[in-house]
């Protein structure tokens, strides 16, 4: 049971490029969530998804999107990275709401 | 939406000592009150929770109390530990976007010196 996932650890990239920052659960959560890190600024709220197909914005959703299309996996893609971006992003999952959120390692991007 | 304000952003106790970290809400429909840990380079993990219908809820050396009335809750560690130094982070169940999601507070930088 690895718990939640997430790919790559550290990404640097250029200012315009895109990419897919991954996260996978196997627990059969229903409940996943993106979420960036900034310094003095706790963790803010990207997007989240209450089950396949269903998903929802956040505090923070420009620049991103989101998709659920199983119940395993729910990828945040940069369509054009702004220095803005570099952040520390957490993926998360709960079983239901209200209950404890799992969150993966982290992943740290930089975009220059 | 939901605002939650956590204080203090740094706190420094002596081994021993007791810490205490307040944070208040806006959302009066808040239900949900999560207390996470985060110690350096590593991912949050849930502490402690409480929700709406408790006053207080201790776990060993942890306690977190809640005023629904007054908006505000707080986490309580006595007999503090070099390894609770870390990072906590308050976190309150709000409605957005017509569904339950966490706002979270600042966080607050815990230092326990030996």
């Amino acid at each position: 049971n690895a718990g939640v996932t997430q790919t790559p650890k550290f990404q640097v990239l250029k200012t315009g490029q895109s990419m897919t920052l991954q996260c996978a659960q196997d627990m059969n959560h229903e409940y996943m969530s993106w979420y960036r890190q900034d310094p003095g600024m706790g963790l803010r709220l990207i997007h989240y998804s209450v089950g396949a197909g269903i998903t929802d914005q956040g505090e923070v959703p420009n620049g991103y999107n989101v998709s659920r299309s199983t119940t395993e996996d729910f990828p945040l893609r940069l369509l054009s990275a702004a220095p803005s971006q570099t952040s520390v992003y957490f993926c998360a999952s709960k079983v239901a709401e209200n209950t404890e959120a799992f969150f993966g390692q982290g992943t740290r991007l930089t975009v220059v | 939406g939901e605002n939650v304000e956590q204080h203090p952003s740094t706190l420094s106790v002596q081994e021993g000592d007791s810490a205490v970290i307040k944070c208040t809400y806006s959302d009066s429909a808040s239900n949900y009150f999560p207390w996470y840990k985060q110690e350096l380079g590593k991912r949050p993990q849930l502490i402690i929770d409480i929700r709406s219908n408790v006053g207080e809820k201790k776990d060993q050396r942890i306690a977190v109390t809640l005023n629904k009335t007054a908006k505000h809750f707080s986490l309580h560690i006595t007999e503090t530990q070099p390894e609770d130094s870390a990072v906590y982070f308050c976190a309150a169940s709000s409605l957005t976007g017509g569904r339950r999601a966490l706002t979270f507070g600042s966080g607050t930088r815990l230092q326990v010196q030996p």
